[in-house]
């Protein structure tokens, strides 16, 4: 089974452009959540996506946004993009939305997208 | 507020030691803690996940410990390897059963393996 995939892996941008990151999650996994990492901040959450909805979101500036498609793939679109935005976004997939156990809470990463802003 | 913290920062040890990395949490409700290891430039990959009833798990040559009283966790490296250098991080989900997969991760501890 193919894991998660990201593309594309690096990315240069400048200031005030916006940015588009696409993720498609292992095959039959409905949910997708998107974080970003940074070296002073660390993983953290920006949204998550199940059956093309919304569902969580971090506390993320409105210039974050995203999409979930009836495949299951996702966007993540950053606008008028500042140099803080420079980070790895990671894109992780996991089977459902609901579910009782811990199992159900099992995410897998990808590789992440690299992005600069200069 | 939610926080999950991880000690120490970072940590060298010799190959073939054994080591201990510590989260505490202050994630409420809490229903799962993972841990997770990450390479540089790649992905977080799943070492292991416990439940608050769980009080040790292994996966190889990790063990991780909890107690849901103290809020703390452990993850203990046996006979370390080259390839165990890392980002070592402690996850707490927010939110019972299926309700969130929102994450709060710790800040990692940095593992250095050497020879």
């Amino acid at each position: 089974k193919a894991g998660v995939t990201q593309t594309p892996r690096y990315l240069i941008k400048t200031r005030g452009q916006q940015v588009t990151l696409s993720c498609s999650p292992i095959s039959g996994h409905r949910s997708v959540s998107w974080y970003q990492q940074t070296p002073g901040q660390g993983l953290q959450f920006l949204f998550e996506y199940f059956s093309e909805t919304q569902r969580n979101k971090g506390n993320f500036p409105g210039r974050f946004s995203g999409r979930q498609f009836s495949n299951s793939r996702s966007e993540m679109n950053v606008s008028t993009l500042e140099l803080g935005d420079s980070a790895l976004y990671l894109c992780a997939s996991s089977p459902l939305w609901a579910g009782v156990s811990s199992r159900s809470y099992e995410q897998y990463f990808g590789p992440g997208t690299r992005l600069t802003v200069t | 507020k939610n926080q999950v913290e991880q000690s120490p920062q970072s940590l060298i040890i010799l190959e073939g030691k054994n080591c201990t990395l510590q989260c505490n949490y202050t994630v409420s409700p809490f229903s799962n803690l993972r841990w997770y290891k990450q390479d540089t430039g790649r992905g977080p990959v799943s070492l292991t996940i416990m439940t608050f009833s769980e009080n040790t798990k292994s996966n190889g040559r990790y063990t991780a410990t909890l107690d849901a009283d103290t809020k703390q966790s452990s993850l203990h490296i046996t006979a370390s390897q080259l390839s165990d250098s890392a980002s070592y991080i402690c996850v707490v989900p927010t939110g019972y059963g299926g309700a969130t997969n929102k994450l709060i991760f710790g800040t990692g501890t940095l593992l250095a393996v050497q020879p």
